[in-house]
């Protein structure tokens, strides 16, 4: 099957610092890519839709200043968290999915963030 | 937003068992998937069953599906202790997103 690749896997940072999140499509274009967040032993819950190209679709309560989300290619979307607080730290989870993944939708093996 | 509802939270068994988990869901819908997700890992798909059928089997996997509930069920038969993981339901919103129910952590005992 299809893989997508996130890093870093783990990331420690300080309070207040920005702390950015890749998510790449290793074999297929995501004209699409969803970024979820995941407290322990907790659902996952949807931040963002971002499709290649233009602003990403924030749901609603999630600070779009707070977590930008860039997808500039077909490969590839970041997830930036700016001004990192202790609450910011969560497991977070890209998904992507595209025309040549057959509309499948992939899932990368997570991020977990840390703020100290 | 969160749409499938999953119970029980929390299901231990002895290996050998039967594990059944159940989701509820509030729209209409094309399709429902259930993914596993090992602690702290990604998620891995496990089975989409369309909204025009009512049962789908893959390897110990059992997933029924009623549209008039609303609801849907994933059976694995004879668990391993490597079915430990949890379990969630998830149906497809406009725009192609994936919206999660609540999981159910699933413990196989050896």
């Amino acid at each position: 099957g299809a893989v997508v690749s996130q890093h870093p896997s783990r990331v420690i940072c300080k309070s207040g610092t920005s702390v950015k999140i890749e998510c790449r499509s290793l074999d297929f274009q995501a004209t699409t890519m969803f970024w979820y967040r995941q407290f322990p032993k907790k659902s996952l819950m949807l931040m963002a839709t971002s499709n290649e190209g233009s602003k990403a679709t924030y749901e609603q309560g999630v600070e779009k200043d707070k977590f930008l989300i860039n997808h500039a290619s077909l490969t590839l979307s970041t997830l930036t968290v700016t001004s990192a607080h202790p609450e910011d730290s969560s497991f977070y989870i890209c998904s992507a999915t595209g025309p040549s993944s057959g509309n499948t939708i992939y899932f990368g093996e997570g991020s977990w963030l840390t703020v100290v | 937003s969160q749409q499938g509802e999953e119970d029980p939270q929390a299901l231990s068994i002895q290996e050998g068992e039967n594990a059944t988990m159940n989701c509820s869901y509030k729209t209409s819908i094309n399709n429902l998937q259930w993914y596993r997700q090992n602690s702290g890992r990604g998620l891995v798909h496990l089975i989409l069953i369309r909204s025009n059928e009512r049962e789908k089997h893959s390897g110990r996997l059992r997933v029924t599906l009623d549209t008039s509930k609303k609801s849907s069920s994933l059976l694995i038969t004879a668990s391993r202790a490597a079915d430990t993981a949890s379990y969630f339901c998830a149906t497809v919103e406009y725009g192609n997103k994936l919206v999660f129910g609540a999981g159910t952590i699933l413990r196989v005992k050896s």
